[in-house]
């Protein structure tokens, strides 16, 4: 089925450690997006990809780092995690017209301790 | 800058009753407005969304949504509720400028009383 993966579901990381969250959409999407879900602030954009090869800063990219190496997949990297980055986190894509709609994933719920 | 307001946390409402979620916006120059919806421990769904055009946009489930200019609002309508309709529903607006990232509302928890 086509979609977006997101890996792993769930995590709990120690702060100060490193860590990936992978994201892969089958769809050739062109734009690429991550946010964060937190209670009462509702989705907040961290980074995003309009093509592969090129990044941008979102509304809270602080802490938080990118790359798009090709059309499929979205890496974002927790350089050296804190307690508040606990949070759900959502990959999307969309197609290239300003006018489509953004496809989820399933998001991964991340605990800094 | 971009902005989507819902000024509503909590939604109740009886099951067969009309609902309605509000949506307001701030967008430079004309939007393109969304609506979705998130099931507990899930990603966000799709459900309408606003291009031009005719104002009243129908969507999956039944549901319809409203673009009024003028009041900047974008509200989400149902004529009659199922109780399987409970979720947690997200407004967003993108600008027709450059850039494509949606700006999502904080969400409504919508709650469908049997």
């Amino acid at each position: 089925i086509a979609g977006i993966t997101q890996a792993p579901t769930s995590q709990i990381l120690a702060a100060g450690r490193r860590m990936t969250l992978r994201c892969t959409q089958d769809m050739r999407h062109n734009a690429m997006y991550w946010y964060r879900q937190d209670l009462g602030l509702g989705l907040r954009l961290i980074h995003y990809s309009n093509t592969a090869g090129t990044t941008g800063k979102g509304e809270v990219p602080d802490g938080y780092s990118v790359s798009r190496a090709n059309t499929d997949d979205f890496p974002l990297t927790l350089a050296s995690a804190v307690p508040s980055q606990t949070s759900v986190y959502f990959c999307a894509s969309s197609d290239s017209g300003q006018n489509t709609e953004a496809f989820f994933g399933q998001g991964t719920r991340l605990t800094v301790v | 800058a971009q902005s989507v307001a819902q000024p509503e946390d909590q939604v109740n409402v009886a099951e067969g009753n009309p609902l309605t979620v509000k949506c307001t916006y701030s967008v430079s120059g004309n939007p393109y407005l969304f609506w979705y919806v998130q099931y507990p421990n899930r990603g966000l769904q799709f459900l309408l969304k606003y291009i031009t055009g005719d104002n009243l946009v129908k969507g999956s489930y039944g549901f319809e949504a409203e673009f009024n200019k003028s009041q900047t609002s974008f509200h989400l309508k149902k004529p009659s509720a199922l109780v399987s309709d409970s979720a947690l529903y997200f407004c967003a607006v993108r600008s027709r400028g450059s850039a494509r990232q949606l700006t999502f509302g904080s969400g409504t928890q919508l709650t469908v009383l049997p």
